[in-house]
């Protein structure tokens, strides 16, 4: 079955630029996905990419997708605290409309 | 526009007892998914309803858990009897027909099996 994992932890200085990195295995997904969640607060979609596409890039948040490998990366540029939450990569199923997520990755934002 | 609520919040019960979760969709959106996540681990899918009907139920860990959707409308998850392994976050999503269109979530609600 579809599988998506993440590293688990990542910290970076406020300004710095933060990269969250995902690899995933179901080859023929359509469209993969970025969710932020802060403390306390559901789930919130922050971007996604179409399987067609190498780069999606929305204000401060870039996205690189590598089909060959299955790998997807969020890039956020100038990190700010607020920026400080729970990353999830996600894959939506190719004959469905189920999500696939990955474990997580936390982003500590140090001031 | 209301978002999509979960009702409890948080929930701490003892093995063996009850406990019935509420999601309470967007108005209008006809899919509805139920997700779980365990232990700091993945988020892993449980169900899905297009309107009243279950789509897809391949997530549901085992019969001890029942998901129904009334009228198409809101939608409940009974575990019984409850087991320690079922504490998690259980995450509630929903969303209009469509090739991508996008799932809103919930808020979740903690459910700690003591």
């Amino acid at each position: 079955g579809e599988d998506v994992e993440q590293s688990l932890f990542l910290s970076v200085r406020e300004g710095d630029s933060s990269v969250i990195n995902c690899t995933y295995t179901d080859s023929s997904s359509t469209y993969l996905y970025w969710y932020k969640q802060e403390p306390g607060a559901g789930l919130q979609l922050l971007t996604y990419i179409f399987s067609n596409m190498d780069m999606k890039q929305d204000q401060r948040l870039t996205v690189l997708l590598n089909k060959k490998d299955k790998h997807l990366s969020l890039r956020i540029a100038d990190t700010q605290t607020g920026d400080s939450a729970i990353y999830f990569c996600a894959e939506r199923e190719t004959y469905g409309n189920k999500l696939v997520f990955g474990a997580g990755t936390i982003l500590r934002v140090k001031s | 526009e209301a978002g999509v609520t979960q009702f409890p919040s948080h929930s701490v019960i003892e093995k063996g007892q009850t406990v019935t979760l509420r999601c309470d969709p967007i108005s209008g959106h006809d899919n509805l998914y139920w997700y779980r996540r365990v232990m700091g681990k993945e988020i892993k899918f449980l169900l899905h309803f297009v309107k009243e009907s279950k789509q897809d139920e391949s997530g549901m860990p085992n019969n001890r858990f029942l998901a129904e959707r009334t009228g198409g409308t809101y939608s409940t998850l009974k575990v019984q009897p409850a087991e320690l392994e079922d504490s998690g976050v259980y995450f509630c999503a929903s969303s209009q027909t469509g090739p991508n269109t996008e799932a809103f979530f919930g808020q979740g609600t903690r459910l700690t099996v003591v």
